[in-house]
Formats: C-alpha cells, structure tokens, sequence
C-alpha cells in the first residue's frame, strides 16, 4: 500500500495523449510538498522526468509535462511514442511519516 | 557531472547483515550540502525510500525499517553505505543508491545502476 496512488497502467496509441494521476493527501502533496516523477524503461534504473512539480529534467523532451493541484499531481506526456513505454512513479514528501520521501505505486504505460 | 556506483554481496543469508556501499564520482559528498539515499525495489514491484544521510552525517530513516538500518559516510573514499541487520526473504530487492538534493522533500538525481541483493540460505 503506497502513500501515494497512481493507477496501475494506462495505454494509448503512438501520437496520442494520455495522464498519469498521483493522488496523495494533505501530510504530503496537499501540505505543499513537491512532487517529483521518475521514468523506468524495463531492466533500467528509474530517472528523473519532472522535479518540482513542473521542471523537466535537462534532455527531457518538452512532450512531457508536470502539473499539481491541491492533493494531487499529474504527468502528461503528449504524441507518445514507442519508447516511451516504461513504469511511471511519482514521489513526494510526507511530514506525517518521521521525515519520510515517499514512492506512488507506479504505473505501467503501454504504447499500443 | 555526479556518478554513483552500487556494491556488494549479492547473496545475503537469513538473520544475516546486508552491506552495501555507494561509490560516488565526480563530486565530493562531505562538501556537497547534498543528502545521500537508498532506494529499494522488490522484484516485479514499485520503488521504497529506505534513507539518506546528509552531508553532515544526519540520517534519516524509513520507519519500517529504522530498527535495522544503519547508513554511514566514508568522506575519505568518498562513499556512502547501508547495513541492514537480521535480513529474511523480504529484504530481495534491487537497491540503489542516489543523490537526494539539499532539501526534505527534492528529488532524487542521479541513481546508480542497482544492484541485486537476494536474501537465502
């Protein structure tokens, strides 16, 4: 059970839109807290995608984007192409948890 | 530009201790202002903070697993390092180390590449 939700995967075809949703609550997202979004391609480590909130990681292609509001986050990523299917993770910090950073559960993209 | 480089066993028995280290290139951790971390990820499953250390030498840990955990800095290999202490089939996982920025609640960047650690007799 994660702090933080996201859906377990979403797909769509090349060239269309879709969002990754994390969902938290007020001792994280919600108190103020940035949310920060790794990529994972299968058999990688994960890398940074967006940091607070809305900055995209230097290389990171403009497709990609970040917003947040109130207890929640998501990344949109625009004209999807094959490579990007990957596990999508956001994370955050949560002051109800000893100072904990916190994972969202993950969520698979596919490329259909 | 940072490096980091995971090590260690990667086999661990049961009720034994887990050791691994971080080697970090391409900056110096004790002058960095930066925290140090630990991720881990359970095979086929998601991402799980397990702690950092600040360049000071304060830790800070995840409460589930702060009874057994200890990490540490090596200012003078420029390494940081985890000890997980009475480890059981729980403990497989791929950890990896991280640069954890200046504050509580940045991101982390870079990761090590990971490394295996499984846990059995």
């Amino acid at each position: 059970h994660s702090v933080l939700t996201q859906p377990p995967s979403v797909s769509g075809a090349p060239g269309q839109r879709v969002t990754i949703s994390c969902t938290g609550s007020s001792s994280n997202i919600g108190a103020g807290y940035d949310v920060h979004w790794y990529q994972q391609l299968p058999g990688a480590a994960p890398t940074l995608l967006i940091y607070s909130n809305t900055h995209r990681s230097p290389g990171v292609p403009a497709r990609f984007s970040g917003s947040q509001s109130g207890t929640s986050a998501s990344l949109a990523i625009t004209e999807l192409e094959a490579g990007d299917e990957a596990d999508y993770y956001c994370q955050s910090y949560d002051n109800s948890l000893s100072g904990s950073r916190v994972f969202g559960g993950g969520t698979k993209l596919t490329v259909l | 530009q940072v490096h980091l480089q995971e090590s260690g066993p990667g086999l661990v028995k049961p009720s034994q201790t887990l050791s691994l280290t971080c080697s970090v290139t391409g900056g110096s951790i004790s002058r960095s202002g930066f925290y140090w971390s630990w991720i881990r990820q359970h095979p086929g499953r998601g991402l799980e903070w397990i702690g950092h250390i600040f360049y000071n030498g304060s830790t800070y840990y995840n409460p589930s697993l702060k009874s057994r955990l200890t990490i540490s800095l090596d200012t003078s290999k420029n390494q940081f390092s985890l000890r997980l202490n009475s480890v059981t089939a729980a403990d497989t996982a791929v950890y990896y180390c991280a640069r954890g920025g200046w504050t509580q609640d940045n991101w982390f960047d870079p990761w090590g590449q990971g490394t295996l650690v499984a846990v059995s007799s």
